[in-house]
């Protein structure tokens, strides 16, 4: 019930092509999916996010894709560049709802490799 | 810009060992966190903390671990005697209210 599931493992595209990394969830009651990016070494960095109410999001090259009937969602790098290289975890955490937690389940990762 | 704090940035013990990893939240946050990571694994929930208690925590979370906010500005993870099964990153985050939630670049801790 809890869990978010993300393919691929690893992805490798070229300069400028589209990066697509997908993520499906199981609990209904999630109401906010962000994607993290990740350097080796380093801290989750929050990437973008996107809530239930709307079907896609879009910050510069990076879009998400909401699929609210299909519990999925998706992340689009476009024109990738060497420097997105880099793991992506999507999460889904619901509403505080008096809980006081806001935590955050991950999908178990994406390697993503731009080749120049 | 603000940012999630940790230290060490590195910890190392021995099995059986206590250590205690900290985190400096950000100034005007509520919400506070510790997730682990094991290498090359997603990164899992452990605890989190508002209102100075414990909020929800996982399963992982047991009694071998405690939480505390010593004062204003700290927030701390304490385990009580290390397994080698603890080996992980740790990460420390945090949110004012809503989701946005930030983390710090991590405590590796090596248990041999």
């Amino acid at each position: 019930q809890q869990q978010v599931k993300q393919s691929p493992q690893s992805l490798i595209v070229q300069k400028g092509g589209i990066s697509i990394i997908n993520c499906a969830y199981e609990n209904t009651a999630f109401d906010y999916f962000p994607w993290y990016q990740q350097f080796p070494g380093k801290g989750p960095a929050l990437l973008i996010a996107i809530r239930p109410d709307v079907s896609e999001k879009k910050e510069g090259r990076f879009t998400i894709s909401f699929n609210k009937s299909a519990k999925q969602f998706s992340l689009h790098i476009m024109d990738s560049q060497p420097g997105d290289s880099a793991t992506y975890f999507c999460a889904a955490s619901k509403g505080d709802s008096g809980a006081g937690s806001y935590q955050l389940t991950f999908g178990k990762g994406t390697k993503l490799s731009v080749i120049p | 810009e603000p940012e999630v704090t940790q230290t060490p940035s590195h910890q190392v013990t021995q099995m059986g060992q206590e250590v205690i990893l900290r985190c400096v939240p950000i100034s005007n946050h509520l919400y506070f966190y510790w997730y682990r990571q094991i290498l090359g694994q997603k990164v899992e929930f452990l605890v989190s903390f508002y209102n100075n208690e414990i909020s929800e925590k996982s399963e992982i979370f047991d009694d071998q671990f405690s939480v505390e906010r010593p004062d204003g500005s700290n927030f701390t993870l304490k385990i009580r005697s290390t397994k080698l099964e603890d080996s992980a990153m740790y990460f420390c985050a945090s949110n004012r209210v809503g989701n946005e939630q930030y983390f710090g670049p991590g405590t590796r801790l090596t248990v041999t």
